[in-house]
């Protein structure tokens, strides 16, 4: 396996069921992070580890639980999700370091995604 | 206004012709900034990112940064039909990787 990949690519759920989304990344990064994407709508951010640290989005929904067991995977437990939940779910990674301060970079690396489909 | 603004298109030009993409963000402390290509149904995918003010070429891809006037552009020249995707700017504010922020991505059209 290389770069970041996603599983399931497909998800259907209802809404009282729980389920999780699963990540992993083999690039050697230290950041992951969860988007969202929705139709018509711009990439919103959802959580992030970096360096170890949690970084939380304080508008995402507690349905929503984030898990970082290491720096190459990434979970995010849904239950009780609501239809407008339905949307495209990315896992991203990068390399972060104060070190690169200035000099650019810090770019993310996308997996293929997760389609939710919450009825 | 928005954090990072981008004209949501469609952009249509001709096979052949250069593709101008232009993006916008509010942020004066921004540091590097990150163009990304989006085909319908997949995940974005690295175009290219530039960090100081002038151009970055590679290949048919060049990205221009104008700090002072807060914008960025992506320049593709000879388009392709296979450039027909939305492309999403992205700007880093900070140091790290949280402080990412993403356009709502411009759609580009090549007509053979």
């Amino acid at each position: 396996e290389t770069g970041v990949t996603q599983t399931p690519r497909h998800l259907v759920m209802g809404m009282t069921n729980k389920k999780s989304l699963k990540c992993e990344q083999h690039l050697g990064h230290n950041a992951m992070y969860w988007y969202k994407q929705s139709a018509k709508k711009p990439l919103e951010l959802m959580f992030v580890y970096s360096l170890e640290e949690r970084v939380e989005n304080n508008s995402v929904p507690s349905r929503f639980s984030p898990e970082c067991p290491n720096s190459s995977h990434l979970f995010l437990h849904l239950h009780t999700l609501q239809p407008e939940d339905s949307a495209l779910y990315l896992c991203a990674s990068s390399q972060d370091s104060s070190l690169r301060w200035g000099k650019g970079g810090n770019e993310q690396f996308f997996g293929p995604g997760t389609r939710l489909t919450v009825l | 206004q928005k954090e990072v603004e981008q004209n949501s298109g469609p952009l249509s030009v001709p096979e052949g012709a250069i593709a101008s993409l232009n993006c916008t963000y509010s942020d004066r402390g921004s540091q590097s900034f990150f163009w990304y290509r989006q085909y319908s149904g997949k995940s974005p995918e690295l175009i290219m990112f530039i960090y100081s003010n002038g151009d970055k070429e590679d290949g048919r891809f060049t990205a221009q940064l104008n700090k002072a006037s807060q914008y960025v552009s992506l320049l593709i020249r000879d388009s392709q039909p296979s450039d027909s995707a939305t492309y999403l700017c992205a700007v880093n504010r900070g140091n790290y990787g949280q402080n990412f922020v993403f356009g709502p991505g411009t759609r580009l059209s090549v007509l053979p």
